[in-house]
């Protein structure tokens, strides 16, 4: 089936750094790629989607200049957390769409711990 | 209306028994419906797609979709305690963004 991976898996870093994770489609192509958060006990909320050499489309409330994304290649999507503060901790995941399945596929996520 | 809403549960079921998961949604996300498990602390996993009215069947899980009554549900037959998990529904647009239930929480007892 299909595989995406999503790197680093858990980070833990101080207030005001800045955290990015990779998000990779292994045995596909993928021309877009989605990001989640996912706070404890709470369903998923897509953050952004990310389109293969052009800008991310922001979901209404997602600040675009404190998460950044790139989607340089059609395998590897890059979402940075800039300026991390303690409201930022959260379960990250990447997804991705494989037209020829008609579906998305998850990363396994990355948790981010901002003390 | 939420684009998709899901009866949150949570759901027990002893083992062995079927385990009705259900989903309604709005005209938003009429192209496609899926069903994700997601095990805790993990990200979610495909289980079903369905695109048109009817059943759908995979092993121990079928899915059924009413495009009028605008209602998508998941049966699990035979339940297994390693079915227990939250089970997600999502409905996605024509631009192929997915929109997710809250999930419905399913414990599945020895």
């Amino acid at each position: 089936g299909a595989v995406v991976s999503q790197h680093p898996s858990r980070v833990i870093c101080k207030s005001g750094t800045s955290v990015k994770i990779e998000c990779r489609s292994l045995d596909f192509q993928a021309t877009t790629m989605f990001w989640y958060r996912q706070f404890p006990k709470q369903s998923l909320m897509l953050m952004a989607t990310s389109n293969e050499g052009s800008k991310a489309t922001y979901e209404q409330g997602v600040e675009k200049d404190k998460f950044l994304i790139n989607h340089a290649s059609l395998t590897l999507s890059t979402l940075t957390v800039t300026s991390a503060h303690p409201e930022d901790s959260s379960f990250y995941i990447c997804s991705a769409n494989r037209l020829e399945m008609g579906a998305q596929y998850f990363g396994p996520g990355t948790r981010l711990t901002v003390l | 209306q939420k684009e998709v809403e899901q009866n949150s549960g949570p759901l027990s079921v002893p083992e062995g028994a079927i385990a009705s998961l259900n989903c309604t949604y709005s005209d938003r996300v009429s192209q496609s419906f899926f069903w994700y498990r997601q095990y805790s602390g993990k990200s979610p996993e495909l289980i079903m797609s369905i695109y048109s009215n009817g059943d759908k069947e995979d092993g121990r899980f079928t899915a059924q979709l009413n495009k009028a009554s605008q209602y998508v549900s998941l049966l699990i037959r035979d339940s297994q305690p390693s079915d227990s998990a939250t089970y997600l529904c999502a409905g996605q647009t024509g631009a192929n963004n997915l929109f997710f239930g809250t999930g419905t929480r399913l414990t599945v007892i020895p």
